[in-house]
């Protein structure tokens, strides 16, 4: 069990351009979640994979983001033509599918947009 | 969805001081977890804690359902239990998302 890994850790961009992140969730794990996480508040969350199927994306999930699971293993995270608004901790978690389990979360990218 | 209210929102503790921690919300859950994200905001599980008591070193925590509260019981702090405590919980009728509180700031000074 390696855990959750998130690339980069830390990426700056200027406003407009377009971002990728990536995760790689615990190898078993066929639940996996991305947070997004501002200033001094509470992770929030975005949207939702069972597999390779995107179950459940939040209002706070803009045109501008997607999100990919491709095979049901790694996923990707988009967000293009960033705005300074977009400047946050993007979080990422995995779970087992049964009920109730419990969620391990990546070490988060951090993301800067001037 | 559902509310999550976390207290105190910060606190200064001496080194080897207890403290408690508390969590409550807003209606009935299926998953309640206790984080700590530490200053590079990586987010630790502490405890995956539905219902009952779990102990785990210098860290305790209770969910009482019925009532709709988590209290994190931490003894003996030390400094590098500095950092935020998170309360989340994944509601009954909705198991696909955990709701944050906003957090406890624990500072821990020698």
């Amino acid at each position: 069990d390696t855990g959750v890994s998130q690339n980069p850790r830390h990426k700056i961009t200027k406003r407009g351009q377009n971002v990728t992140f990536r995760c790689d969730p615990i190898s078993e794990h066929n639940r996996l979640y991305w947070y997004r996480q501002t200033l001094g508040q509470g992770p929030e969350f975005l949207t939702y994979f069972q597999n390779e199927a995107q179950l459940e994306k939040s209002r706070l999930l803009s045109d501008r983001f997607s999100a990919e699971r491709p095979k049901g293993s790694f996923s990707t995270l988009e967000i293009q033509r960033t705005e300074q608004g977009d400047s946050a901790m993007y979080l990422c978690a995995s779970s087992l599918e049964l009920r109730g389990n419990g969620y391990t979360f990546g070490s988060g990218t951090r993301l800067t947009v001037v | 969805g559902i509310q999550v209210e976390q207290s105190p929102p910060d606190l200064i503790l001496q080194e080897g001081a207890n403290s408690t921690l508390r969590c409550n919300f807003s209606d009935s859950v299926n998953n309640l977890q206790w984080f700590h994200q530490n200053p590079w905001g990586q987010l630790i599980n502490l405890f995956y804690i539905p219902s009952g008591t779990k102990q785990n070193g210098r860290l305790s925590a209770t969910t009482v359902a019925t009532e709709r509260y988590s209290l994190l019981y931490i003894s003996s702090s030390q400094t590098t239990g500095s950092g935020v405590y998170f309360c989340a919980v994944e509601a009954q009728y909705n198991f696909n998302k955990f709701y944050f509180g906003s957090g406890t700031k624990l500072n821990v000074k020698p």
